[in-house]
């Protein structure tokens, strides 16, 4: 059964930090690993979307990588700012079977 | 384009009593899903659909039933509930099972006394 686990639970840093999210993951036969990121009371807004045969994905300031042979996967967040205060959570999709599994999330704290 | 909606927002039930969940989408896509959130777990499955008519079992579907009358619409019941289920319900669709994202509505926040 796959498991995901993101590190660390919660993150407060000041803004301008450049950060990382870690996820991991047990079975490394996955079909792809998806970045979600979920505000207070909202649903969920995906952020990147990796494919099992890619090893990173970019958008603005945000750069996801995905090393399947490790079971790992890390988002990276450059010049943060207060609006990226969010819960991050990652999902991957296995290769059997047509679910995501969730990774429990990192609350993350933009300080002014 | 509402995207993904939820009804209701909240509700409060008493031990034992039975609600159903609506969710809706106007993007035209085959496959819904409905997840349960609870504090510090990630999201998990509950039941799935990949098309008007068809349901799935996911990863914890005891205590709830779903239907998928209608192609835009997923329903999720519980016909009696229970303190456990306290928890928020997000119902999310895909427009291909694997390989895209899947688009989440804003969920319902259940509490069972």
């Amino acid at each position: 059964k796959q498991e995901v686990t993101q590190i660390p639970a919660a993150l407060s840093v000041p803004e301008g930090e450049n950060l990382v999210l870690n996820c991991s993951f047990t079975d490394s036969a996955i079909y792809n690993l998806q970045w979600f990121r979920q505000d207070p009371g909202k649903g969920l807004t995906s952020l990147l979307l990796i494919q099992s045969s890619q090893r990173e994905q970019t958008s603005g300031r945000l750069n996801a990588s995905l090393d399947k042979s490790s079971g790992r996967s890390t988002l990276y967040i450059a010049a943060s700012q207060p609006g990226d205060s969010a819960t991050y959570l990652c999902a991957v999709r296995s290769n059997a079977g047509n679910m995501l599994t969730f990774g429990g999330g990192t609350r993350l704290m933009v300080k002014p | 384009n509402a995207g993904v909606t939820q009804t209701p927002k909240f509700r409060v039930l008493k031990t034992g009593q039975s609600m159903t969940l609506l969710c809706a989408q106007d993007m035209n896509h085959e496959y819904m899903y409905w997840y349960r959130q609870d504090p510090g777990m990630g999201l998990r499955l509950i039941h799935y659909s990949v098309g008007e008519g068809t349901t799935a079992k996911g990863e914890v579907p005891d205590g709830y039933n779903v239907s998928r009358l209608k192609k835009q619409n997923f329903l999720l019941g519980l016909e009696s509930a229970a303190p456990s289920q306290t928890s928020v319900y997000f119902c999310a669709s895909s427009k291909t099972l694997g390989g895209e994202t899947q688009y989440f509505g804003p969920g319902t926040r259940l509490l069972v006394l």
